[in-house]
């Protein structure tokens, strides 16, 4: 079974400072891995995603995560954090291919504080 | 125009009552799922429909029956709530085959006194 691993519950950062938030994953072959964001009271936002191609993935909000197959992680960063990036960031994993009978299997989030 | 919408956005009721939550998309989408996210927010997964079929079911008490009269609408009825059922369920949808992710209702908050 796949899974995933966030390491660090609470993450707090100053407002213009860089943003590590780690993912590591358990899997036998690469899977496809994402980012959500979920801010208070609401439901979660798809940062960005890795399927196939370049490793450096791009996402909204600045964010951007870099598959590292041999470390078998998947970290989101973003270069200065802003007050309005405070939320609860979920890593998830999918088997790759196209199943319809895979599910997306989420980490225990990480949430980031942002401190003026 | 809202992508996936769940209703109602809360709901408080006693122990022992059934209640149901809805779910509909218009993405379009044939999949459908729903997640329960605890106290200490940790997300997983419940159950999957793709096309009206049941297709991932996972540990979940009977109580928990959902149903899916078309490929946009999921919902989920639970009959005799206890107290450990007080959750957020979250209703999401994916076109089945596809590498992309899922979308996300806003959620619904289920308080059981």
């Amino acid at each position: 079974a796949q899974s995933v691993t966030q390491l660090g519950s609470h993450v707090s950062v100053s407002e213009g400072a860089l943003v590590l938030l780690r993912c590591n994953y358990s899997s036998s072959v690469p899977p496809y891995l994402f980012w959500y964001v979920q801010y208070p009271n609401q439901g979660l936002q798809l940062l960005l995603k890795y399927t196939t191609g370049a490793t450096l993935v791009k996402g909204i909000n600045g964010f951007e995560a870099e598959f590292k197959k041999s470390e078998t992680s998947f970290h989101l960063t973003k270069p200065s954090a802003h007050m309005s990036d405070a939320a609860e960031y979920f890593c998830a994993v999918r088997p790759s291919g196209t199943g319809t009978a895979s599910k997306l299997t989420f980490g225990t989030g990480t949430r980031l504080q942002v401190t003026l | 125009d809202t992508a996936v919408s769940q209703t109602p956005k809360y709901l408080v009721t006693q122990m022992g009552n059934d209640k149901s939550i809805k779910c509909e998309q218009n993405l379009g989408h044939d999949t459908m799922y729903w997640y329960k996210q605890d106290s200490k927010k940790f997300l997983k997964i419940m159950f999957s429909y793709n096309n009206k079929e049941l297709i991932i079911n996972e540990t979940v008490p009977n109580r928990f029956s959902p149903k899916s009269p078309d490929k946009a609408h999921l919902n989920l009825h639970i009959n005799s709530l206890e107290l450990g059922d007080s959750a957020v369920y979250f209703c999401a949808s994916s076109q089945g085959g596809s590498i992309g992710g899922y979308t996300f209702g806003s959620g619904t908050r289920l308080t059981v006194v």
